[in-house]
């Protein structure tokens, strides 16, 4: 079946300019993460949506950071007013089982 | 103290080696592990999940130790294609929410 898909793979943008990126989860999983990984560093929680429940925004790091997921599948994250330090990959999972996340391949997000 | 701790490596083996990778956590209340591996500029995948009795499937041995919050990767008889970067990962979960934490990653090069 259909793994997880972000779109775009790829995104530069100046700085200062609003960016939104796409996940489309598996069909069925509950639960839907972001994260963002920069060159050689680990993976950094951003927000959990779990099913109907409010989100878990703990890891936004700024409020130019939001997130929404409509009807409980996809989900957009947008990042306003972009800054340099905000390039990076960033990364979707989706989950049925609790730790069992399957990634996406990612959007590549520089800032110029 | 930093919540999953990983030696960063790099590890270069040789075809057939065999090879460990240590984490430790700072949550003594975490209630789930995994290994996840990431190839270069992919994904992360799941590997297994980390049992108390330990568990192996295959080449692959993970272990345990809650009381010194200890996590173990053991590969056997290493393979070209084990080359990746492999992600000690710990979940936790409060109330509804289940979030997973991710080590920085320890990479592997398994050299011919």
């Amino acid at each position: 079946g259909a793994g997880v898909s972000q779109s775009p793979s790829n995104k530069v943008t100046e700085k200062g300019k609003d960016v939104e990126l796409r996940c489309d989860p598996i069909s069925g999983h509950t639960a839907l993460y972001w994260y963002r990984q920069s060159l050689g560093q680990g993976l950094e929680f951003l927000i959990y949506f779990q099913g109907n429940s409010a989100p878990d925004k703990s890891g936004l790091p700024s409020d130019r950071f939001s997130a929404e997921r409509t009807g409980g599948s996809v989900s957009t994250l947008t990042i306003q007013r972009t800054q340099q330090e905000d390039s990076a990959v960033y990364l979707c999972a989706s989950s049925l089982v609790p730790g069992e996340q399957f990634f996406g391949p990612g959007t590549r997000l520089t800032v110029l | 103290r930093k919540e999953v701790e990983q030696d960063p490596g790099p590890f270069n083996v040789p075809e057939g080696a065999t090879v460990a990778f240590n984490c430790t956590y700072s949550n003594s209340a975490s209630q789930s592990f995994f290994w996840y591996r990431q190839d270069c500029r992919k994904e992360p995948k799941l590997l297994m999940s980390v049992y108390s009795s330990g568990n192996e499937d295959g080449r692959f041995t993970a272990q345990l130790n809650r009381a010194s919050q200890y996590i173990s990767l053991l590969i056997r008889d290493s393979k070209l294609s084990d080359s990746a970067t492999y992600l000690c990962v710990v979940g936790d979960s409060g109330g509804s929410n289940y979030k997973l934490t991710f080590g920085k990653g320890t990479l592997l090069t398994v050299n011919p």
